[in-house]
């Protein structure tokens, strides 16, 4: 069963610091890497793709690969009470299907 | 934009009806998915389309059915709704994967 892991959280961070979400996955065969977040109620929106080792920026939001250890990350900078919700990560595997994380809830303090 | 509709945001049927959930998207993609999310089990795949009248069975599909007669629209069905069938229910579609899926606003199913 391929998959893609997250930790549930609740991850808490102060308002202003820097969030750091985290995603392992065990399929070598894929290729591209995604993050939603999902505010409660409502649906997931994609925020942040990135297909390349390295880190890709937009605005606040990196996110960063690197293939060889199976991980991608999302770094918030500055991060806002309006920030706070669930960020799920995914991937596509060989069979070029979106696997999706469980989903990380962030919590942004005021 | 992207623009996914679905035809309702939240509905309530009794257990045995027959329910249509319906999803619309005007940027002519042709993979569209069906998902159900529930507390702790994350999102799971139901049925998928990669084309008009072409339907693959995802997870799930236990319960469920769909039709594709239209590249815009997909729709999923509850042949006879039962009580676990309580859900969010996410329509998606995508031009292809490696661009990532794009979800409509979500139907919440309750089924009494």
């Amino acid at each position: 069963q391929k998959e893609v892991e997250q930790n549930s959280g609740p991850l808490s961070v102060p308002e202003g610091a820097i969030a750091s979400l985290n995603c392992t996955y065990s399929d070598r065969g894929s290729q591209s890497f995604f993050w939603y977040r999902q505010y409660s109620g409502k649906s997931p929106e994609l925020i942040m793709f990135i297909y390349s080792n390295g880190d890709k920026e937009d605005g606040r939001f990196t996110a960063q690969l690197n293939k060889a250890s199976q991980y991608v990350s999302l770094l918030i900078r500055d991060s806002q009470p309006s920030d706070s919700a669930t960020y799920l990560c995914a991937a596509t595997n060989a069979g070029n299907m979106l696997t999706f994380g469980g989903g990380t809830r962030l919590m942004v303090k005021p | 934009d992207v623009k996914v509709t679905q035809s309702s945001r939240y509905l309530v049927k009794r257990t045995g009806e027959k329910v249509f959930l319906e999803c619309v998207q005007d940027m002519d993609h042709e993979n569209m998915f069906w998902y159900r999310q529930d507390p702790g089990l994350g999102l799971r795949l139901i049925y998928f389309s990669y084309d008009v009248k072409m339907k693959e069975k995802g997870d799930i599909p236990e319960g469920y059915s769909v039709s594709r007669e239209k590249k815009e629209r997909f729709s999923l069905i509850l042949e006879s709704a039962s009580t676990n069938q309580t859900s969010m229910y996410l329509c998606a579609s995508t031009p292809g994967q490696q661009f990532g899926q794009y979800f409509g606003p979500g139907t919440r199913l309750t089924v009494t």
